[in-house]
């Protein structure tokens, strides 16, 4: 079955560049999306179609997708920004990645 | 303004069947492509994908749990019911419910605030 790695955990220091990795297999043949969780709310979709941000998502938010890893990248990272992160994607099926919990340290 | 909710019991005992239902609002699951989620998360732990109804009635399950899930739809209530089977204690998450389009490269835009369900005698 298909799966999508992520790191447990990435710290970051305020006002610098936090990637966030996911990896699958050819995972640049397929569309890659990524959520926002924050403790005990719902995710929010941040990033669609390997690049996209909905409206009202901060463009310190942006994102890659090539090969089998796709990034989340978080410019000028806020205190705000401290959440986990979950990558997304189909195979035939919805695939959810393990999550990466973001620490702004 | 699209919002989704999610109700249903908060307490089932092993190997009771869990009915979930989610109510929305702002769209209509007759318009082509429209589909609803479900997606729940035990406690700590990562979001795991249930399974999807779409506007044609089309319905994918993750194949691990296909066996002990039904997912319909009622397009006239604004409705998608979800039914587990045989719940057990690792069942304990919170489950939400999500909206959809029919395309691979489509996310879960919107979400409900989610329903903590837990399995106990």
């Amino acid at each position: 079955s298909y799966e999508l790695t992520q790191p447990p955990s990435v710290s970051v220091s305020p006002g610098q560049t936090a990637n966030i990795t996911c990896s699958g297999d050819k995972l640049g043949n397929k569309y890659a999306c990524w959520y926002q969780q924050k403790p005990g709310q719902s995710p929010i979709l941040l990033i669609y179609q390997d690049y996209m941000r909905p409206s009202g998502i901060p463009e310190r938010f942006s994102a890659s997708n090539s090969g089998s890893t796709a990034t989340l990248t978080i410019s000028g990272t806020q205190a705000i920004d401290e959440a986990d992160y979950y990558c997304q994607a189909w195979d035939n099926i919805v695939i959810f990645g393990g999550g990466t919990r973001l620490t702004v340290l | 303004q699209i919002t989704l909710k999610e109700s249903g019991p908060t307490l089932v005992k092993p190997t009771q069947t869990l009915t979930l239902t989610c109510t929305f609002s702002g769209f209509s699951l007759s318009t082509s492509g429209v589909g609803v989620g479900w997606i729940r998360q035990p406690p700590g732990k990562a979001l795991e994908w249930l399974a999807l109804i779409y506007w044609n009635d089309d319905q994918r399950y993750s194949p691990s749990l296909m066996t002990r899930l039904t997912i319909t739809k009622d397009t006239s209530k604004s409705q998608v019911v979800l039914r587990i089977t045989n719940m057990d204690a690792v069942d304990t998450a919170t489950y939400f419910c999500a909206r959809s389009w029919y395309s691979t490269s489509s996310p879960f835009e919107y979400w409900g605030q989610g329903t903590l369900v837990t399995v106990s005698s």
